[in-house]
């Protein structure tokens, strides 16, 4: 079946640290994969996608990339400021004959102290 | 509007009870997804719609949960007879395709007694 298991948390961090999220997955077909962000009080907002083999995605600071041989779509950030505090979340979507549903990681809590 | 709307934004059911969560996706979105999220995990799939259709039911934990959209716009999520473990945050997202980048509304939190 297809699966995404990210680092538990929480991950406390200060202000400037670099930061890594580990999300693996397993996946029958070809999947396109995402990190979501949910920030206190709002909504899943999407942070970054890549839909094929070493692809990167990036946006506001932090990057991903798509490795299909350690099946791996870890998150990176340099330096990472206390607004960047959120839930975390890996997912991925098959991208053929699908409806383009999202399996989701559990989640992984970031906090970043100044 | 300008994002995904859901409402009633929280909601405490009396087990038993019959309950009955709204989703106004974007405007001209075709796809509709709605997820269950237990505290503490990542979001479910439940169902999608295609337009009015419902094209993929299979993450529906039981017969007690039932979803529509009639005329391919606002979306119902209903359940019957309420269980405790029921209690989570139930998020719609809307797309322009199936494949397309999915918005998310802000939830409905259930919370059955």
């Amino acid at each position: 079946g297809n699966s995404v298991t990210q680092m538990e948390g929480p991950v406390t961090l200060s202000e400037e640290a670099f930061l890594t999220i580990n999300c693996t997955y397993t996946a029958t077909g070809y999947p396109s994969l995402f990190w979501y962000v949910q920030y206190p009080g709002e909504g899943l907002q999407l942070l970054l996608k890549a839909t094929k083999a070493d692809d990167k995605g990036s946006n506001k600071g932090f990057e991903a990339t798509y490795r299909k041989e350690t099946t791996s779509f870890h998150l990176e950030k340099g330096s990472v400021q206390v607004s960047d505090s959120a839930v975390y979340f890996c997912a991925l979507s098959i991208s053929r004959g699908n409806t383009g549903k999202l399996i989701f990681g559990q989640g992984t809590t970031l906090q970043v102290k100044p | 509007g300008a994002g995904v709307s859901q409402s009633p934004r929280y909601k405490v059911a009396k087990r038993g009870q019959d309950v009955a969560l709204r989703c106004d996706p974007i405007s001209g979105h075709v796809s509709l997804f709605w997820y269950q999220q237990a505290l503490g995990q990542g979001p479910e799939f439940l169902t999608y719609f295609q337009n009015e259709a419902q094209l993929d039911k299979s993450g529906l934990p039981s017969d007690r949960f039932f979803a529509e959209r009639p005329e391919g716009s606002v979306s119902t999520l209903k359940i019957q007879r309420t269980q405790q473990e029921d209690s989570a945050v139930y998020l719609c997202a809307s797309s322009l395709t199936g494949q397309g980048r999915q918005f998310f509304g802000p939830g409905t939190r259930l919370t059955v007694l």
